[in-house]
């Protein structure tokens, strides 16, 4: 079964970076993945799509102190130079022509 | 500019029905396969389902939790896709959001289905 797992949450202090992890299940390290943003109280932002290489495109107006990175089965988002507005939930969800649309649970970030 | 937008959202009682629609534009709606996600309060994204482009099938796939109760279709010529939400339980409140592109890169603000008694 194709699961995405994240970490509940995470924390960095302002200017630091800081790198959240998305895990595809066994089997299935091969999937690509897109990573969103969801302020408080918005709509979900997209912001890159990563492949199983690392290669990665981000979305319009995304600023590159995003940037995203990939390991085997793992899938990263690094943030540097963290501003209070990047404190949100980041969700990832696989993508690839015709994959299957799965949603991880969500890692909230604090901003210290 | 390229967007999606939502509408359709309300108050029903367990049971009962709703139809949400989603208005796209600035994109060549056609082609495009056709998400609806779902957020239940304080919880997390969950996909709903999808309807795919017509030149790859026009099919639907549903998450679990939904088959046989909702279904998803689409009008291309007013660029328009659809959620057909039958026998609807509390724990289908949620934001409903529609979205689209290569990566579902394209999100509308979603609309507020509450489900209860």
């Amino acid at each position: 079964q194709l699961v995405l797992t994240q970490s509940p949450s995470a924390s960095a202090s302002l200017g630091a970076s800081v790198k959240l992890t998305c895990t595809l299940s066994s089997g299935h390290s091969s999937y690509g993945i897109a990573w969103h943003q969801q302020e408080p109280e918005k709509g979900p932002r997209y912001l890159m799509k990563l492949n199983s290489d690392g290669s990665h495109s981000k979305g319009d107006g995304i600023p590159d102190r995003f940037s995203g990175s990939s390991s085997g089965a793992e899938r990263y988002l690094t943030i540097s130079s963290l501003q209070s507005e990047d404190e949100a939930d980041y969700y990832c969800q696989t993508w690839g022509p015709g994959a299957p649309v799965v949603f991880g649970g969500g890692t909230k970030l604090t901003v210290l | 500019e390229v967007q999606v937008v939502e509408s359709g959202g309300g108050l029903v009682k367990p049971g009962g029905s709703l139809r949400l629609s989603c208005a796209g534009s600035g994109f060549t709606f056609s082609n495009a396969w056709m998400n609806w996600v779902r957020q239940a309060p304080g919880k997390g994204l969950e996909w709903v389902g999808r309807i795919k482009s017509k030149p790859n099938g026009g099919t639907t796939d549903y998450a679990a939790p939904v088959k046989d109760r909702f279904t998803i279709s689409r009008d291309d010529s007013n660029n328009r896709s659809f959620l057909q939400m039958n026998s609807l339980k509390t724990e289908d409140t949620a934001v409903y959001y529609c979205a689209t592109g290569d990566a579902i890169d394209i999100w509308g603000q979603g609309t507020v289905v509450a489900v209860s008694s």
